[in-house]
């Protein structure tokens, strides 16, 4: 199985900030990589697919990039509502498999 | 508006078994394909089992397999998940999800809707 590894676990920051979010394959898998935003008690929500498309609906705000075995997400300027957990998710084989998270807390 | 609503969660003793559904509105459930995904209780994301959107290619994690079956009813719009031999480990919260992208054969496990989930809690 291809191992989603995410850094950081954790994150603080504060609105209009600028944060990075680091996903690392255990292989190459191209472009297959997903972002996921989750709050508490919610279901996930798609922010990017291939590795940097943004998913309809979702602010310019956030971005992905990346391929082979090193991604990230990008959120340029935080806002209040995206104080969440991030998760990424490999879609290159099965099973896919996703990033032990990373919680971006308020500062 | 795309809809998932999932059903059939509960409390079951270890060794039992549950069926979990999951009804589709919204879109034209045969040309995508469906996913489980659980969450433990504070935990992250784990994809459990997919099914092609004909129903005829279906994946599982080695956690469930043999244990786990998927199916799917495209004439009744909804997705199942047979679980049977339970475990305390399989204790989450399920959800079912839509691929992002169409395909009768293909098995996309990028999802773009999610249903709100159904707890499953295993224990004596």
């Amino acid at each position: 199985d291809i191992q989603m590894t995410q850094s950081p676990s954790s994150v603080s920051a504060s609105v209009g900030d600028r944060v990075t979010i680091t996903c690392r394959a255990s292989q190459g898998i191209s472009s297959w990589l997903a972002w996921y935003q989750q709050k508490p008690g919610k279901a996930p929500k798609l922010l990017i697919y291939a590795a940097s498309s943004l998913q309809s609906g979702v602010p310019s705000r956030f971005s992905g990039s990346g391929s082979g075995t090193d991604f990230t997400l990008t959120i340029s300027s935080l806002q209040p509502e995206d104080f969440a957990t991030y998760y990424c998710q490999q879609a290159n084989s099965f099973p896919p498999t996703f990033g032990q998270g990373t919680k971006l807390e308020i500062k | 508006e795309v809809q998932l609503l999932e059903s059939g969660g509960g409390l079951v003793q270890p060794g039992g078994s549950l069926r979990l559904s999951c009804a589709a509105s919204g879109f034209t459930f045969s040309s995508y394909a469906m996913s489980w995904v659980r969450q433990a209780p504070g935990k992250g994301l784990e994809w459990v089992s997919a099914i092609s959107g004909s129903g005829g290619s279906t994946y599982y994690a080695d956690s469930v397999k043999g244990r786990f079956t998927i199916s799917r009813d495209n004439s009744k719009n909804t997705l199942y998940l047979q679980m049977n031999s339970l475990r305390a480990e399989d204790t989450a919260v399920y959800y079912c999800a839509k691929a992002s992208v169409s395909s009768i054969t293909m098995i996309v496990v990028v999802s773009d809707y999610w249903g709100q989930g159904t707890l499953v809690t295993v224990s004596s």
